[in-house]
């Protein structure tokens, strides 16, 4: 199956300080990738859709000033996590559209300290 | 996208099949039923998918019934590896990339022991 590849797998960074996680499609072009969000023992709970060339829609609640999607091309998006504070430490999931199911990255753990 | 309904946990002996079940009563005709999995701290991996017909492919079947209201997931031979949680979704496939955009239960935490 396709490949969509996370980096890093795992950041600490210090309260009040961005960190940008990647997503990368390695065999395919991504038109549409999506950003989920699971917080310990939580299922996975979707934050925005990126869609390449245009701005990222957000789901109900999530900050867009603060979680900054870009797609600026068909293999990469990008989820800047702005200002953090220890309320955002999380798993961050990455996932592209294949033509039957959706492939995931592996996943970023945050932890903000 | 209908609502799923998953046992909260589930536990299978190493090497015996494992059954879990999966209700979606509101099911439209034009959804599918998609099944997940989690392994500790990594992304979802796809399992299988089907509509009305019973399907299997080399990791597991999908059983499906006539009213399409519930399914059920098969692994017929679970290993250690298999303890996962286990998500069944249920969304139409439409077109185009939208399609990537999944809602997630709460899944079925399945835990193979020796």
């Amino acid at each position: 199956g396709a490949v969509v590849s996370q980096h890093p797998s795992w950041v600490i960074c210090k309260s009040g300080t961005s960190v940008k996680i990647e997503c990368r499609s390695l065999d395919f072009q991504a038109t549409t990738m999506f950003w989920y969000r699971q917080f310990p023992k939580q299922s996975l709970m979707l934050m925005a859709t990126s869609n390449e060339g245009s701005k990222a829609t957000y789901e109900q609640g999530v900050e867009k000033d603060k979680f900054l999607i870009n797609h600026a091309s068909l293999t990469l998006s990008t989820l800047t996590v702005t200002s953090a504070h220890p309320e955002d430490s999380s798993f961050y999931i990455c996932s592209a559209a294949g033509q039957v199911e959706a492939f995931f990255g592996q996943g970023t753990r945050l932890t903000v300290v | 996208d209908a609502k799923t309904t998953q046992p909260t946990s589930m536990d299978c002996a190493e090497g015996r099949a494992a059954n879990l079940p999966c209700n979606h009563s509101t099911i439209s005709g034009n959804e599918y039923v998609y099944w997940y999995r989690q392994i500790h701290s990594q992304g979802p991996q796809y399992i299988i998918h089907g509509l009305k017909n019973n399907e299997t492919n080399e990791m597991a079947s999908l059983i499906i019934t006539e009213d399409r209201k519930s399914s059920t997931l098969i692994l017929p031979h679970a290993t250690l590896r298999d303890t996962a949680v286990y998500y069944c979704i249920v969304r139409s496939r439409g077109g185009g990339t939208s399609y990537g955009k999944l809602t997630f239960g709460q899944g079925t935490i399945l835990t193979v022991h020796p």
